[in-house]
């Protein structure tokens, strides 16, 4: 299995801020990596496809790059309602697996 | 616009079969070359995928769950189906299903919540 560990698995930032979180994966995984956005009691909401494709209807603060084994999520501009956990996600091969999180609070 | 809706008992008993289905209305099932799957999350834990299937029925597993687990589709009623058998307290969560497009999970059903308890 492919694992992916995310970094940090918490992060406190005030509105504003650029933050950024990242996603390693244990082997190569080409493009094939996604980003999810999940708020308490709500499914994940799909972000970013293919490492670096906004998913429609996404606010533009949001951007992914990286290939490879490395990769992050950036957030440009923090707004409160970004309050959330986010998960990356690969399918480069079965079975699919998801890094473990990262909380993000706004001060 | 499609969408996916989770049904299913809210709580099974230790050792029984808990059984899910996911309705998908504003789009048929058997178009293009999408997987169908189904994802869980424990209580205030992460998301774990547990399988995913093709309207042909090709299906892949998660190799921990492969031995109780079983997804099945019934394209004339435009659905898909999971069985995870022997189920004990870890198996408690919101399950989702989902459909799989550009290797990633969109859209999600809302979630349903199975509690494994006697």
């Amino acid at each position: 299995d492919i694992q992916l560990t995310q970094s940090p698995s918490f992060l406190s930032a005030s509105v504003g801020d650029r933050v950024t979180i990242t996603c390693r994966a244990s082997q190569g995984i080409s493009s094939y990596l996604a980003w999810y956005q999940q708020k308490p009691g709500r499914a994940p909401k799909l972000l970013i496809y293919a490492a670096s494709t906004l998913q429609s209807g996404v606010p533009s603060r949001f951007s992914g790059s990286g290939s490879g084994t490395e990769f992050t999520l950036t957030i440009s501009s923090l707004q409160p309602e970004d309050s959330a956990t986010y998960y990356c996600q690969q399918l480069n091969s079965y079975p699919i697996t998801f890094g473990q999180g990262t909380r993000l609070e706004i001060k | 616009q499609l969408q996916l809706q989770e049904s299913g008992p809210g709580l099974v008993k230790p050792s029984e079969t808990l059984s899910l289905t996911c309705s998908v209305t504003g789009g048929s099932i058997t178009t293009g070359s999408h997987y169908w799957g189904w994802i869980r999350q424990p209580p205030g834990k992460g998301l774990e995928w547990i399988a995913s299937i093709h309207y042909s029925g090709s299906t892949f597993y998660s190799p921990s769950l492969k031995s109780r687990v079983t997804i099945s589709v019934d394209t004339s009623k435009n659905q898909f189906s999971l069985k995870v058998s022997s189920v004990t307290a870890a198996d408690t969560a919101v399950y989702y299903c989902a459909r799989t497009v550009y290797s990633s999970l969109d859209p999600w059903g809302q979630g349903t919540l199975v509690t494994v308890s006697s």
